[in-house]
């Protein structure tokens, strides 16, 4: 069986432009957690969906990310305009059940805003 | 506020030796405990978990042991090999938010 499927895998921009990042969840999955890494602060929750419907976004940074799920195969994560602090590793997860059932990971996206 | 720590930022181990390493958590409300190991340039990968109401799981070649009275949580890996090599990630939850929330992570090096 496929895993979380992530795209792109790597990106690299201009602070002031519009990033996307996709997701594409492990059939028959229900929950999805779009998390980021940093050096500085770690693996952080950013928002978590549960039948497409967004249940926690408190990790959202600020008014610049926004993420949708228009269907149980499908999430982006999107920011607008992108800064340099921005620049981490972006984790999609998806999981069968709530936020503690065990959640697969992609492979992330790797962030660069220059 | 709830936080999830490590003892030790790197750890050392021979092949063949076990491996423990060890994590606390601030959050006696927390009920749920996973494991997970990265390796470079890839997403975490889920070792094992375990619940509140128990206090040992085992899995293949690891076991983890869950104490609340100190809140504290270990992985042990039994006849570590090379490929064990990895950033481990413990992480707590509970059931009122349900997010997991990640400690920052013990690097464990593995000398042939």
């Amino acid at each position: 069986d496929a895993g979380v499927i992530q795209s792109p895998r790597h990106e690299v921009t201009e602070m002031g432009q519009e990033v996307t990042l996709r997701c594409k969840p492990i059939s028959g999955h229900n929950s999805l957690f779009w998390y980021r890494q940093t050096m500085m602060r770690g693996l952080e929750l950013l928002i978590y969906f549960n039948n497409n419907v967004p249940i926690d976004d408190s990790g959202m940074p600020e008014d610049r990310f926004s993420a949708k799920m228009p269907n149980a195969s499908f999430s982006t994560l999107k920011i607008q305009p992108s800064e340099p602090r921005d620049s981490a590793v972006y984790f999609c997860a998806s999981a069968w059940g709530g936020a503690q059932e065990t959640q697969y990971f992609g492979p992330g996206t790797r962030l660069l805003v220059l | 506020g709830e936080s999830v720590g490590l003892h030790l930022p790197t750890l050392s181990v021979q092949e063949g030796d076990n491996s423990i390493i060890n994590c606390a958590y601030s959050n006696s409300a927390s009920d749920y405990f996973i494991w997970y190991k990265q390796e470079s340039g890839k997403g975490p990968q889920f070792i094992i978990d375990i619940r509140s109401n128990m206090d040992k799981r085992q899995g293949q070649r690891v076991t983890v042991l869950l104490n609340k009275t100190v809140k504290h949580l270990s992985l042990q890996i039994a006849a570590t090999q090379p490929g064990d090599s990895a950033v481990y990630f413990c992480a707590e939850s509970n059931g009122d938010t349900g997010k997991l929330i990640f400690g920052q992570g013990t690097t464990l090096q593995v000398k042939p």
